[in-house]
């Protein structure tokens, strides 16, 4: 069975900042990698979609990188700003099944 | 907005009431699924459907029934629940479900049961 982790489980940081967010997995045998936001009692929001044969993907400010063999990926948020805060929630694919994490809830101070 | 609608947004519901969620895509996607996501809890799947056919059931209580009359349209009718079946309930969607397609998600249904 997958098990996604994410560490920390909250971090907290002042505008402007780089934010670094961590992700793994146990079972390296996945199609894909989805980077969601998720805002206070609301649905997910895609940032990012990694395929298994790539090593990283960027869209704007966000970049996130893949290590499939060691089951891990890195979400890099760059130039933080208090309207990045939210929960950032990774997901792999695999099985046919997608596997989510607990997701890191981030707060960017003004 | 992601191209899914659920309905409704918010739901109370007493444990005896019989209610549905419904959900709903225009994006052509032939795969539609059921999440819940409880407090402090990674999400958690309940419900496959691939060109209407259920493919997955999570061991999902019975008290949750899904319903997909066409590829757009996914519901989940709900009776005699309990409380600990409050939780955020959320639909997506993706192209195919073999395929290795980018998921969509909805707003999300916030169901409280008393």
């Amino acid at each position: 069975k997958q098990e996604v982790t994410q560490i920390p489980a909250a971090l907290s940081v002042p505008e402007g900042e780089n934010l670094v967010l961590n992700c793994s997995f146990t079972d390296s045998a996945i199609y894909n990698l989805q980077w969601f936001r998720q805002d206070p009692g609301k649905g997910l929001t895609s940032l990012l979609l990694i395929q298994s044969s790539q090593r990283e993907q960027t869209s704007g400010r966000l970049n996130a990188s893949l290590d499939k063999s060691s089951g891990r990926s890195t979400l890099y948020i760059a130039a933080s700003q208090p309207g990045d805060s939210a929960t950032y929630l990774c997901a792999v694919l695999n099985d046919y099944k997608l596997s989510f994490g607990a997701g890191t809830t981030v707060t960017v101070r003004a | 907005e992601t191209g899914v609608t659920q309905t409704p947004r918010h739901l109370v519901m007493g444990m005896t009431n019989k209610k549905s969620l419904k959900c709903e895509q225009h994006l052509g996607h032939n795969a539609m699924y059921w999440y819940k996501q409880s407090a402090k809890k990674p999400l958690e799947l309940m419900f496959v459907y691939s060109l209407e056919e259920r493919v997955e059931n999570n061991s999902v209580p019975s008290r949750f029934s899904p319903e997909c009359p066409n590829s757009s349209h996914l519901f989940l009718h709900l009776h005699t629940l309990q409380p600990e079946d409050s939780a955020l309930y959320l639909c997506a969607s993706s192209r195919e479900r073999s395929m290795n397609t980018e998921a969509f998600f909805g707003q999300g249904t916030r169901l409280t049961v008393v």
